[in-house]
């Protein structure tokens, strides 16, 4: 069965260091989604793409925060510089165009900024 | 904006037993989907079941089932023949059916199977 793959799963990195996180949809999904869990609490949507173009990044902190679909498939979250606060599950996710489609998770990726 | 509410921060149940979520949703919407996803530890998210607002039915899937109440707005989970495996954290969710498809979670409610 296909899946949505993340990479790394988990990365400890020191405040004010980059880090990034990649995430390659289901194919021929044309909607990607990153995902925020901090622990304890459900996902918040950080940055929803269709095809390649993004239709939602109201909750992503941009001073720090980027995103990108360069080519509408596969796609890198970046976080730079670090913050403690920003230890938390980085879920990627994916569906069909279609309205209703179900979403699909990858496993996530921890970030622990120490 | 859509709000969704899950009451039960935690909740157990005997093996074999019968265990029941709640969720309640606000939203100003008249079609839209509502799901439930269960998250084990340290493992993806992973759907469970999912319901159509314009369905009167509910929805099942083996030993899953929805209790789905438009007026009340409310979209509570039954697991039957409760097993070890569905130990988890389970999330409501919705999401409008027109508009730009995004997910709203519920806080979640970790649900713990005794042996």
């Amino acid at each position: 069965e296909a899946e949505v793959a993340q990479s790394p799963r988990y990365k400890i990195t020191e405040k004010s260091q980059a880090v990034a996180f990649w995430c390659d949809p289901i194919s021929g999904h044309a909607t990607l989604y990153w995902y925020r869990q901090i622990l304890g609490q459900g996902p918040e949507l950080l940055v929803q793409f269709q095809d390649e173009s993004v239709v939602d990044d109201s909750q992503l902190p941009k001073d720090r925060f980027s995103a990108e679909r360069l080519k509408g498939v596969d796609s890198t979250l970046k976080i730079q510089p670090a913050e403690l606060g920003d230890s938390a599950m980085y879920l990627c996710a994916s569906s069909l165009r279609t309205s209703g489609n179900t979403i699909y998770f990858g496993e996530g990726s921890w970030l622990t900024v120490v | 904006a859509q709000t969704v509410t899950q009451s039960q921060p935690e909740m157990s149940v005997q093996e074999a037993e019968t265990v029941t979520l709640s969720c309640t949703y606000d939203t100003s919407e008249s079609d839209y989907y509502l799901f439930w996803y269960k998250q084990p530890p340290s493992r993806q998210m992973i759907l469970v079941i999912r319901q159509e607002a314009y369905k009167q039915q509910n929805a099942t899937e083996n030993r899953f089932s929805v209790n789905f109440q438009k007026a009340a707005k409310s979209f509570s989970l039954k697991i039957s023949d409760s097993q070890l495996g569905d130990a988890a954290m389970y999330f409501c969710a919705f999401v409008p059916y027109f508009g730009n498809e995004k997910l709203t979670f519920g806080t979640g409610t970790r649900l713990t199977i005794i042996p």
